[in-house]
Parts: structure tokens; sequence; C-alpha cells
């Protein structure tokens, strides 16, 4: 089975300041990772997935995501903060095996303070 | 293309009542997912369907709740009765295929409140 963890529930940072939201998984087997945002009143958006291929992972929007299998972790990280970063930020994962579901984890929202 | 067309995206009703929930997803995708999102559980996958069929809907909260596809272009996810703690936030969401790789599309939700 797998799960997923987000360490904090609430980051703030200040604008031009670097992001770094945490997502730590569970997985039986090789996982896929995914990181989605969801801005207020709208339905969720894919940022960047990892799918075993390279453990770095370029997204939209200037975030990437870094796979460490010996940390069981996936952090979304972003060099500077820009207002429009504000939002939710969900870490998912599913087996990467074979089709399963997709679990989300609890959300991270983000703040940016101008 | 237009996204994943939900509707409608607020709805209040009273206790007891049945809602219908609707959802169109992206022409060409033949997957189809239903999840509701509230504070205290986050976002849990109800349902989904892989053309048209439905493939797990054990996370169906209880029997009062059901889903139908009755085609490609158009699925329900409907009440019958609801009840105050079914007010949520009813996201639909398609993809390509069932695949692992695969993008879930999401539809901007309906904000289902039961009085």
């Amino acid at each position: 089975a797998q799960s997923v963890t987000q360490l904090g529930s609430h980051v703030s940072v200040s604008e031009g300041a670097l992001v770094l939201l945490r997502c730590n998984y569970s997985s039986s087997v090789p996982p896929y990772l995914f990181w989605y945002v969801q801005y207020p009143n709208q339905g969720l958006q894919l940022l960047l997935k990892y799918t075993s291929a390279a453990t770095l992972v370029k997204g939209i929007n200037g975030f990437e995501a870094e796979f460490k299998k010996s940390e069981t972790s996936f952090h979304l990280t972003k060099p500077s903060a820009h207002m429009s970063d504000a939002a939710e930020y969900f870490c998912a994962v599913s087996a990467g095996t074979s089709y399963d579901k997709v679990i989300f984890g609890p959300g991270t929202s983000l703040s940016v303070i101008p | 293309d237009a996204g994943v067309i939900q509707s409608p995206r607020h709805e209040v009703t009273e206790m007891g009542q049945e809602v219908t929930l609707r959802c169109k997803p992206i022409s060409g995708h033949n997957s189809l997912f239903w999840y509701r999102q509230t504070m205290m559980r986050g976002l849990e996958l109800l349902i989904y369907f892989n053309n048209n069929v439905p493939i797990d809907d054990s996370g169906m909260p209880e029997d009062r709740f059901s889903a139908k596809m009755p085609n490609a272009s158009f699925s329900t996810l409907k009440i019958q009765p609801s009840e105050p703690r079914d007010s949520a936030v009813y996201f639909c969401a398609s993809s390509l295929e069932l695949a692992l790789t695969d993008t879930q599309y999401f539809g901007p939700g309906t904000r289902l409140t039961v009085l």
C-alpha cells in the first residue's frame, strides 16, 4: 500500500526566496510520485511527476523535485518565489508496477509575502 | 479544448434531497475519476471508470452514493438522500488512459452544501 505525508500544512516565504515543500512517501513497490497545485476555487493541476526515469524532475512554473529513494522523499523546490505561486500544493503517490489509484497527501498551503 | 467541465459549480440543498453532479471529460480521454475534498479528510478518490466501465468504487462512502458513465462524454455522481456530512467539493478528472504515467486533468469542482 502507498501513503504520503507532507511536513507543514502551511509554509510562508518572502517573494524571491527559496520555496521548499516537503513530501515523504511510503510504498511497498517502486513508486510513481506527483506534485499538483491547486489555486483558489480551481481544480488540481499537475506540476511534475516522477516515473522512474531521471531522479531530478523539472516541472512547470520553474518548480522541480528530486526523488531520493534512500530518504523516501520527493521534496518540491523553486529557487525564487513569485506572488503567483501562492496556492495549495499536493504530493501524491501511486504504485509504479501496475495501475493503482493515486493517493494524495494532505496538502501544504504556500503563502508568499511581498 | 475546454478542459473537464463540471456542473453545477455550486449546489445548496437540504438534507434528504437528491443531488446529481455532472461531468464532461476531455474529448478523447478514456478514464474518468471522481474525487471528494474536505478539510478533514483531504482529497479522496471515490470511483473511477475506464472506457465507461466502473473499475474501482471502493472509495464510495455509502450506498447513498452512486455514479454512472452512460457514454464517453458524460458522467454523473448522485447522492440520495443527501446528508450534511456530504458537504464538500467534488472534483471530476479525466486522463487519456488508465496508465501510470497518464496525467489526470481536473475540473473546477462542484461545491456542495447540504443544510
